[in-house]
């Protein structure tokens, strides 16, 4: 079974905080994904990742940059977290060219 | 600019009835739909998927129908059962991207009622 496991499942910040969302896959996928997730916006991608060091910006990138130095590991940095980040956040991986995705079980995160 | 719509937020229909969730989009260059559910504080799980050059795919209760003129897609799901309350969300793809980019709409909440 393909495996997407995201380091924390609730996490709690303050304003202006540095905050760290990382994402592992175990099935050398070489796509990554990261989505926010917010009532009736359904799933909004941020960044994606199709190889090592290569990154691209989603749909709403503002706020948020990725990194991805390791195939297996994608992740989500909010340089300076704000309230309006306050969101479910999903990250994903598929193998390239193919569409479906698997996702983690996503990460709830509250900035205060 | 939303290119997946899924305009009814929420559907309730009783057990062993037909489910049926909608799915509007507007690029003509999608050839790829999928399906997924999500269980609250789970992440979305792949139900089904179609292809283009398809208009209909099946896969036990679940029934995906495609009408390209129309562009429009459904999720048929005989006979509903409780265990099929979710959200549901429809996404799509242009195949001429090997990133494989998803563009999702904002999901429907169906209930199923014992």
């Amino acid at each position: 079974d393909v495996k997407v496991t995201q380091s924390s499942r609730y996490l709690v910040k303050r304003t202006g905080e540095k905050v760290f969302l990382e994402c592992v896959q175990d099935m050398d996928h070489e796509n990554m994904f990261w989505y926010r997730q917010d009532p009736g916006l359904g799933l909004r991608l941020i960044y994606f990742s199709y190889d090592v060091k290569m990154k691209e910006k989603g749909d709403i990138p503002e706020g948020y940059s990725v990194s991805r130095e390791k195939k297996e590991r994608f992740s989500l940095i909010l340089e300076s977290a704000s309230t309006n980040q306050t969101s479910m956040y999903l990250c994903a991986s598929s193998w390239g060219g193919l569409n479906i995705q698997y996702f983690g079980a996503g990460t709830r995160l509250s900035v205060l | 600019d939303q290119q997946v719509k899924q305009n009814s937020p929420s559907l309730s229909v009783q057990e062993g009835r037909i489910s049926i969730l909608n799915c509007d989009y507007t690029n003509s260059m999608f050839d790829y739909f999928l399906w997924y559910k999500k269980y609250p504080a789970e992440g979305p799980t792949f139900l089904i998927s179609i292809s283009s050059i398809k208009d209909k795919n099946e896969d036990g209760r679940f029934t995906v129908f495609l009408n390209k003129s129309a562009k429009h897609l459904s999720l048929h799901i005989v006979p509903s059962q409780p265990g099929d309350s979710a959200v549901y969300f429809c996404a799509a793809s242009a195949g001429s991207s090997n990133t494989g980019k998803l563009i999702f709409g904002q999901g429907t909440t169906l209930q199923v009622k014992p």
